[in-house]
């Protein structure tokens, strides 16, 4: 298995402008989650799915960022209008019912500029 | 409110030295606790869990409920240790099970 795939591993974007992430989880994976990297706070929980279902989305910022699980196998993060404050590293991770939240499996990342 | 706080960013040790990764929890149930870490260019992962009390790569973490702490040891430190070291704090909420990770240390081993 190769894993959790993260795609596009960068992207640089301008202002005002929406950015689409995308998210692989590792097959048979019933948790999903999706984090946010910086220096200032670390890694922040987004927002984490259950069998395709969102459980918990407090992490959301603001209404510009939204997330969704069509399948199984893929998940998306949207930002819309991205802003320079939105520049991070985006992580996506999944994990095996049963042993919960706490062994998760993250992906490469995708490192985010803002312009 | 559930909490955990790693003080320090930045921590450079010499290779040979003692390391020890700092974290601190606020949390009102019994916790689990884990050490999560990332070498450079590799992905973040599971470095080892309190529940285990196990030795991975000569680290351990003990975790202190007196002291609400659980931090993370080594008594030889290497140059391979150098990585970003989170701490992380399972966070039991009814429907919501989730970790909450700490800012980070950077562990930097000098030669």
């Amino acid at each position: 298995d190769a894993g959790v795939i993260q795609s596009p591993r960068h992207e640089v974007t301008e202002m005002g402008q929406e950015v689409t992430l995308r998210c692989k989880p590792i097959s048979g994976h019933d948790y999903l989650f999706w984090y946010r990297q910086t220096m200032m706070r670390g890694l922040e929980l987004l927002i984490y799915f259950n069998n395709n279902v969102p459980i918990d989305d407090s992490g959301m910022p603001e209404d510009r960022f939204s997330a969704k699980m069509p399948n199984a196998s893929f998940s998306t993060l949207k930002i819309q209008p991205s802003e320079p404050r939105d520049s991070a590293v985006y992580f996506c991770a999944s994990s095996l019912a049963g042993t919960g939240a706490d062994t998760q499996y993250f992906g490469p990342g995708t490192r985010l500029t803002v312009l | 409110a559930q909490r955990v706080t790693q003080p320090e960013k930045l921590l450079s040790v010499f290779k040979g030295a003692p390391v020890e990764l700092k974290c601190n929890y606020s949390y009102s149930g019994s916790p689990e606790l884990f050490w999560y870490v990332q070498y450079s260019r590799q992905r973040l992962q599971l470095l080892l869990r309190h529940i285990s009390r196990e030795s991975i790569k000569g680290f351990t973490a003990d975790l202190n409920k007196g002291e609400t702490s659980f931090h993370l040891k080594k008594p030889f430190a290497q140059e391979e240790d150098s990585a970003m070291y989170y701490c992380a704090l399972l966070n039991y909420g009814g429907a919501t099970n989730k970790l909450i990770f700490g800012t980070g240390t950077l562990l930097a081993v000098q030669p």
